[in-house]
């Protein structure tokens, strides 16, 4: 089992670039999860999801969107990057929301 | 406004010491708590949880403590080894909610 695989794991965009971070899972995990990690802020929620062709907002959510067409993918699209944007994103998954499973991260940095 | 506080940025600790992090919140609702540990250039990983109608939990060299009347959980450590060194953060799930909120993390290090 891969676990939780994230794509890409590092970009760099100039600001008003738009793109993608994918995140899959192979556990049948219902549930799946956006973080961002910053210095000093620990990991803030950005969009959530409870099942397929669900999605909901977390903590921080304004500048992305997201989508759940399938069980086992879960992306994170930025659609016109901002330099406060530059952070490291994990993805996670979770069969009960209480222990969740994290993929390696992506590094972006938006110039 | 932050519900879930990891006032320690940071703490050293002497290898086979025990080490105690500390972790304080502010929603009553909070029903379930977790730590997780993060090594860097890597995802964090979940260690060890607690359920609000308990008082501890332990789980091998690792266990957590519960105070409900003062809002405040701590991880312990015994013996600590330097593979435990690593950011830690405590998180908090919402009665009825599906999320959870993560402390700000306090980096362990064990000193040889």
């Amino acid at each position: 089992n891969a676990g939780v695989t994230q794509t890409p794991k590092f970009r760099v965009l100039k600001t008003g670039q738009s793109m993608t971070l994918l995140c899959a899972q192979d556990m049948n995990h219902e549930y799946m999860y956006w973080y961002r990690q910053d210095p000093g802020m620990g990991l803030r929620l950005i969009h959530y999801s409870v099942g397929e062709g669900t999605t909901a907002k977390g903590e921080v959510p304004d500048g992305y969107n997201v989508s759940r067409l399938k069980k086992q993918n879960f992306l994170l699209g930025l659609e016109s990057a901002a330099p406060s944007q530059t952070s490291v994103y994990f993805c996670a998954s979770s069969r009960n929301f209480v222990e969740q499973f994290f993929g390696p991260g992506t590094r972006l940095t938006v110039l | 406004d932050q519900q879930v506080k990891q006032n320690s940025p940071s703490l050293s600790v002497q290898e086979g010491r025990i080490s105690i992090l500390n972790c304080d919140y502010t929603n009553s609702m909070f029903d379930y708590f977790l730590w997780y540990k993060k090594y860097p250039a890597e995802g964090p990983t979940f260690l060890i949880s607690i359920s609000s109608i308990k008082d501890k939990n332990e789980d091998g060299r690792f266990t957590v403590f519960l105070n409900k009347s003062a809002k405040h959980l701590s991880l312990h450590i015994v013996p600590s080894q330097p593979g435990d060194s690593a950011v830690y953060f405590c998180a908090a799930k919402g009665v009825g909610n599906e999320k959870l909120t993560f402390g700000t993390g306090t980096r362990l290090t064990i000193i040889p």
